[in-house]
């Protein structure tokens, strides 16, 4: 299995709504990854995790919070989201060791913030 | 940290024509190169990769060359046809202060379109 999953495909939540977003991979990567993509931007990294343990968190903001409860799963929740937080949110997973950097994009979660 | 400079931004090109991106870095410890190709509405895929220790590498018609002294990497396409047309994304990455993964570093993009 050579891929990463995303659920759900699209989502449309309020401003004042709880959700989540699901990444799985089955791949045995020890690092997973999300970046949000704006419209014609390059992905920006949002949060790394290493061996299931948070490594990198780029100043994001605390209305997303990261989980990634085994070696497979990646979630993010998201709580009092704002309209420009409306985005493409995609998950990443690559080897740790060596020099095996390659990462795999999941299809992404398009999120619309109402 | 790492800025990585895309160019150009947009690129047209006749079916058949070769097109080049070129992607500059800058830091010097960065040792892993790879470019993405995004179509509209789909994730970013992984095309090519160099790493620091290789000029360059061919995989059919596309190739990427690495020239370490100048930071400076290329993304060549030859012989294009109308399913090349997409996002382009340079990457650069460093195992910095020993971390054990690679934190990607993107260019802004290249917009291929290939006219038949």
């Amino acid at each position: 299995d050579t891929e990463v999953t995303q659920t759900p495909k699209h989502l449309v939540m309020g401003m004042t709504n709880k959700k989540s977003l699901k990444c799985e991979q089955h791949m045995g990567h020890r690092a997973m990854y999300w970046y949000k993509q704006k419209a014609k931007k390059p992905p920006e990294l949002m949060f790394v995790y290493s061996y299931e343990k948070l490594s990198i968190n780029e100043s994001v903001p605390s209305r997303f919070s990261p989980e990634c409860p085994n070696s497979s799963l990646l979630n993010l929740h998201l709580h009092a989201l704002q309209p420009e937080d409306s985005a493409l949110y995609l998950c990443a997973s690559s080897h740790i060791q060596g020099a095996r950097y390659e990462q795999y994009f999941g299809p992404g979660t398009r999120l619309t913030v109402t | 940290g790492e800025n990585v400079e895309q160019h150009p931004s947009t690129l047209s090109v006749q079916e058949g024509d070769s097109a080049v991106i070129k992607c500059t870095y800058s830091d010097s410890a960065s040792n892993y190169f790879p470019w993405y190709k995004q179509e509209l509405g789909k994730r970013p895929q992984l095309i090519i990769d160099i790493r620091s220790n290789v000029g360059e590498k061919k995989d059919q018609r596309i190739a990427v060359t690495l020239n370490k002294t100048a930071k400076h990497f290329s993304l060549h396409i030859t012989e294009t046809q109308p399913e090349d047309s997409a996002v382009y994304f340079c990457a650069a990455t460093t195992n910095a202060g020993g971390t054990s993964y690679g934190k990607l570093t993107f260019g802004q993009g290249t917009i291929l379109t290939v006219h038949p």
